[in-house]
C-alpha cells in the first residue's frame, strides 16, 4: 500500500543542535511537502518540492532548509534548533496537477 | 496571504445526530476547498472536496460552497463515535500556487454514545 513514512517519530533536541526530519514516500508522487502544525495556528507550510534535486520555500522557511535527494525521500533540515521550533511536523506527498495531499504520521519534535 | 478560519474551535454531538462544521476564507478566487480528519497521533486524511458553488453529497458527508459569502460548510449526517476527530479546511488558490492549501486551525468534533 502506498504511504508516507516519517522518522524518527519523537525527537528530543537541545537548543544550537542540528536536527534532519526524514521523509519516504511509496505513492511516486511528484510533489512532496513539510508542513507543521501548532495548537491555533492550523498546518503551516515550511517547504515543498516539485521532484528530485528541486525545492521552494514555503511560507514560513526562515530557520529551516530541505533536500529532496530522489524522487522518494525529502529531508527537513534544522542547522541551529530554537525552542520556537518545537512542534510537529508533516511531510506530504501529492500527484502532479492534482490536489490532494497524502500526509505521514508526523514526528514531534522537542526543542530544549 | 489567503486566511482560513474555522468554527466552531471545539463541538460535541450525541451519536446519531447532525454534525455542523464552518469555514470561511479571504480570496474569492480560490480554486478549491478541501476538508481534510485528523485522528489523534496521526496525519490528516482528505475526506471531500468542492470546487463550485452549491452542494456536493458522498455518503454522510454534505458539502455547501457559498463563493459570495466565502464560506463553506461540512455536514455530518448520522455522527458516530469514529467520527470523533480534528477537521481541517484548506484552500487552494487559483493559480500560480503549485497545489499549495492553506489549512485552518481546526474543529475539534466529538461524538458522544
Amino acid at each position: 500500500e502506498a504511504a508516507v513514512t516519517q522518522s524518527p517519530r519523537n525527537k528530543v533536541a537541545v537548543t544550537g543542535g542540528k536536527v534532519t526530519l526524514s521523509c519516504n514516500q511509496t505513492n511516486n508522487h511528484n510533489n512532496m511537502y513539510w508542513y507543521r502544525q501548532d495548537t491555533g495556528h492550523g498546518l503551516r507550510l515550511i517547504h515543498y518540492s516539485y521532484g528530485a534535486g528541486s525545492t521552494e520555500k514555503g511560507d514560513i522557511p526562515d530557520g529551516y532548509k530541505a533536500s529532496r535527494p530522489s524522487q522518494e525521500n525529502f529531508s527537513l533540515i534544522l542547522e541551529l534548533a530554537t525552542p520556537s521550533q518545537t512542534s510537529v511536523y508533516f511531510c506530504a506527498s501529492g500527484p502532479l496537477g492534482e490536489n490532494t495531499l497524502y500526509f505521514g504520521a508526523g514526528t514531534r519534535l522537542s526543542v530544549l | 496571504q489567503e486566511k482560513v478560519q474555522q468554527s466552531p474551535e471545539s463541538l460535541i454531538v450525541p451519536e446519531g445526530a447532525m454534525s455542523s462544521l464552518n469555514c470561511t476564507f479571504s480570496n474569492s478566487a480560490s480554486q478549491s476547498i478541501w476538508w481534510y480528519q485528523q485522528h489523534p497521533g496521526k496525519g490528516p486524511e482528505a475526506l471531500i472536496s468542492i470546487f463550485s458553488n452549491g452542494n456536493k453529497k458522498e455518503g454522510r458527508l454534505t458539502v455547501y460552497l457559498n463563493r459570495a459569502s466565502l464560506h463553506v460548510s461540512l455536514h455530518i449526517r448520522d455522527s458516530q463515535p469514529s467520527d470523533s476527530a480534528v477537521y481541517l479546511c484548506a484552500v487552494k488558490k487559483l493559480s500560480g500556487s503549485f497545489n499549495k492549501l492553506t489549512f485552518g486551525a481546526g474543529t475539534r468534533l466529538a461524538v458522544c454514545p
